[in-house]
């Protein structure tokens, strides 16, 4: 079956302006999350939403960070103000909530000038 | 922050060697993942051990968990070329919730 999409797969942009990152998971899986990963490391939690609720958001690193799943499936990540510290590779997860195996999207790779 | 540390941080082997592969953390856990990622984009599920058991099989992966010292194991038996890749391991406080991942062992099998 299909796995998780996320779109796009590449973002540039600029210093100051506002994105939108979308993931589609897996469906039927309730529980999506949101990581980013910078060169070299591995991925660092930001979000997650059991349905539509975030469930733990304590991974965003402020305020320009938001993301939202307003029914309970694809979920979008937006950041304002981008910065060229946001600069990394945005990945989604999916996983049922029965289980604890998240499987993962392609990511989208943002790269702010 | 990041809670697992991988050990080596680089390893590299010839095809048909097994290739072992350390993680430490420092937490208590609900379960410990580990994931292969290629080409830094999405990674791979490889296997999932829970705090109450010790060793786990899939194909020629064996990761075994010690949580008294907070540490597991991943040995992949005969190495292939196509094993070329990142491999991360993660953990989990309770099922369901964020994983904690380290920052990874790149693994180069040469044939």
């Amino acid at each position: 079956g299909a796995g998780v999409s996320q779109t796009p797969s590449n973002k540039v942009t600029e210093k100051g302006k506002y994105v939108e990152l979308r993931c589609d998971p897996i469906s039927g899986h309730t529980a999506l999350y949101w990581y980013r990963q910078s060169l070299g490391q591995g991925p660092e939690f930001l979000i997650y939403f059991q349905g539509t609720g975030a469930a733990d958001d304590s991974g965003l690193p402020n305020d320009r960070f938001f993301a939202v799943r307003p029914e309970g499936s694809v979920s979008t990540l937006k950041i304002q103000r981008t910065e060229r510290g946001d600069s990394a590779v945005y990945l989604c997860a999916s996983s049922l909530s029965t289980t604890d195996t998240q499987y993962f999207g392609p990511g989208t790779r943002l790269t702010v000038l | 922050s990041q809670q697992g540390e991988e050990d080596p941080q680089a390893l590299s082997i010839q095809e048909g060697e097994n290739a072992t592969m350390n993680c430490s953390y420092k937490t208590s856990i609900n379960n410990l993942q580990w994931y292969r990622q290629n080409s830094g984009r999405g990674l791979v599920h490889l296997i999932l051990i829970r705090s109450n058991e010790r060793e786990k099989h899939s194909g020629r992966l064996r990761v075994t968990l010690d949580t008294s010292k907070k540490s597991s194991s991943l040995l992949i038996t005969a190495s292939r070329a196509a094993d070329t890749a990142s491999y991360f391991c993660a953990t989990a406080a309770q099922a369901g919730t964020a994983l904690i991942f380290g920052k990874g062992t790149t693994l180069s099998v040469s044939s």
